[in-house]
């Protein structure tokens, strides 16, 4: 199956700055690329995802990029706000089918100091 | 379009009892899957349903852990004999029947603790 692997475990940033975070993913026949932020607590929330036919996407303060030949994929949230405090996690459904499973990253717990 | 439901959201068992976990997902969705989530760690998948089928239950223990999405009802999670160890938090997901099938939107979770 799929193995997903997330860098950093954990992230300490300054309100206003960037904060990136970085996954890895072992079968090459993935394309689609979800994104989810969970706060204590709550469910996990979808923030962006990205399929293999582009290497960019952005929404507002978030964006995410695609290297489909290294097979890695990463998250960048710039002019980072207190709110954003949350772990994040990265997944990949594997197995050339996006429908079914999705294999996960430990998550990364962001913070965000004032 | 109210979102995906779970209930209830916090469930108490002893030792050697039941547990069931409901899901109804969102208007539409015809896909369900179920995670389940230990403290500080990443989801895992369990059992992906389509109504009436088992499309994949390849992450679910093979004894005791049972999953159905009925033609009428929400989808159950039932884990039979319960032990210290099924305490998790138990996301179930929903993707919708047309257009972009494999987005994935969770529910609230069930938190379950097994004396």
């Amino acid at each position: 199956g799929e193995n997903v692997e997330q860098h950093p475990s954990t992230l300490s940033v300054q309100e206003g700055d960037s904060a990136v975070i970085k996954c890895t993913y072992s079968d090459s026949a993935s394309n689609y690329f979800p994104w989810y932020k969970q706060e204590l607590g709550k469910r996990p929330q979808l923030i962006i995802d990205i399929r293999s036919n582009v290497g960019e996407k952005k929404d507002q303060r978030i964006a995410v990029t695609l290297n489909k030949t290294a097979k890695h994929f990463s998250l960048h949230i710039t002019e980072t706000q207190p709110e954003d405090s949350a772990v994040y996690f990265c997944a990949a459904p594997g197995g050339g089918s996006t429908l079914g499973r999705l294999y996960f990253g430990r998550g990364t717990q962001l913070t965000v100091w004032p | 379009n109210a979102g995906v439901m779970q209930n209830p959201r916090h469930l108490v068992r002893r030792r050697g009892q039941e547990a069931r976990l409901r899901c109804s997902p969102m208007k539409g969705h015809s896909h369900v899957y179920w995670y389940r989530q230990l403290p500080e760690e990443g989801l895992k998948f369990m059992v992906y349903l389509q109504k009436e089928n088992i499309i994949d239950e390849s992450g679910m223990p093979k004894e005791r852990f049972s999953a159905e999405f009925p033609k009428e009802g929400p989808s159950i999670l039932r884990i039979q004999q319960v032990v210290r160890g099924d305490s998790a938090a138990y996301f179930c997901a929903s993707s919708p029947s047309e257009g972009l099938q494999e987005t994935q939107y969770f529910g609230p979770g069930t938190r379950l603790l097994v004396l």
